[in-house]
């Protein structure tokens, strides 16, 4: 079945520190490929998306990178802020089924000033 | 309204109980889906709403998991004799497509249900 790994957190990082977490898969067919983050007591939003292989999503100065051919989508973010302290989830929705997100466990992002 | 709603947003029973957690999709979006998420097993999906009917329930935990949703809109998942492992955040998305082809799915802030 589909699966999505990404790395075990917490991470901690000070302001303007380089980011990355690492996401892998395995998805019948083509996915979508998603990033999703949970602000503290708030609803999971869609942060960025790639539809297609070699596609790069990127939304508030983070990116990801859709590559087939490592089945990986790791987010990466230049220099991070206090407020990008949330929790990230990487997700899919593979061609199997055109509705259901697999979720990754989530990865715990504090960001020290 | 703006956004998914869920009500209520905390709900403690006692166990053995029956609940109902309600959403309220974004006005417009046909798709709608129940998620749980708890410590040890991350999101996972319960149920799919296309309009009215449920093509995929394949992720509800047991017989005493059930939902529906009428008018295209509202959903009510209920769960009959609740038991402590039922504790978790249950939370409701809609979109205006399935999301496959990078639809988005808006998420509600869930409901968390604490059974003691």
């Amino acid at each position: 079945g589909d699966s999505v790994t990404q790395m075990e957190g917490p991470v901690t990082l000070s302001e303007e520190a380089f980011l990355t977490i690492n996401c892998t898969y395995t998805a019948t067919g083509y996915p979508s490929l998603f990033w999703y983050v949970q602000y503290p007591g708030e609803g999971l939003q869609l942060l960025l998306k790639a539809t297609k292989a070699d596609d790069k999503g990127s939304n508030k100065g983070f990116e990801a990178t859709y590559r087939k051919e490592t089945t990986s989508f790791h987010l990466e973010k230049g220099s991070v802020q206090v407020s990008d302290s949330a929790v990230y989830f990487c997700a899919l929705v593979s061609g199997g089924s055109n509705y259901k997100l697999t979720f990754g466990k989530g990865t715990l992002l504090t960001v020290n000033p | 309204g703006a956004g998914v709603s869920q009500s209520p947003s905390n709900k403690v029973t006692e166990k053995g109980k029956d609940v109902e957690l309600r959403c309220d999709p974004i006005s417009g979006h046909t798709a709608l889906y129940w998620y749980r998420q708890s410590l040890g097993q991350g999101l996972e999906f319960l149920i799919y709403f296309q309009g009215n009917s449920a093509p995929d329930k394949s992720g509800l935990p047991s017989d005493r998991f059930s939902a529906e949703r009428t008018g295209g809109s509202v959903s009510t998942l209920t769960i009959q004799r609740t038991q402590q492992e039922d504790s978790a955040v249950y939370l409701c998305a809609s979109s205006l497509a399935p999301i496959q082809g990078g639809t988005e799915a808006f998420f509600g802030q869930g409901t968390r249900l604490t059974v003691v």
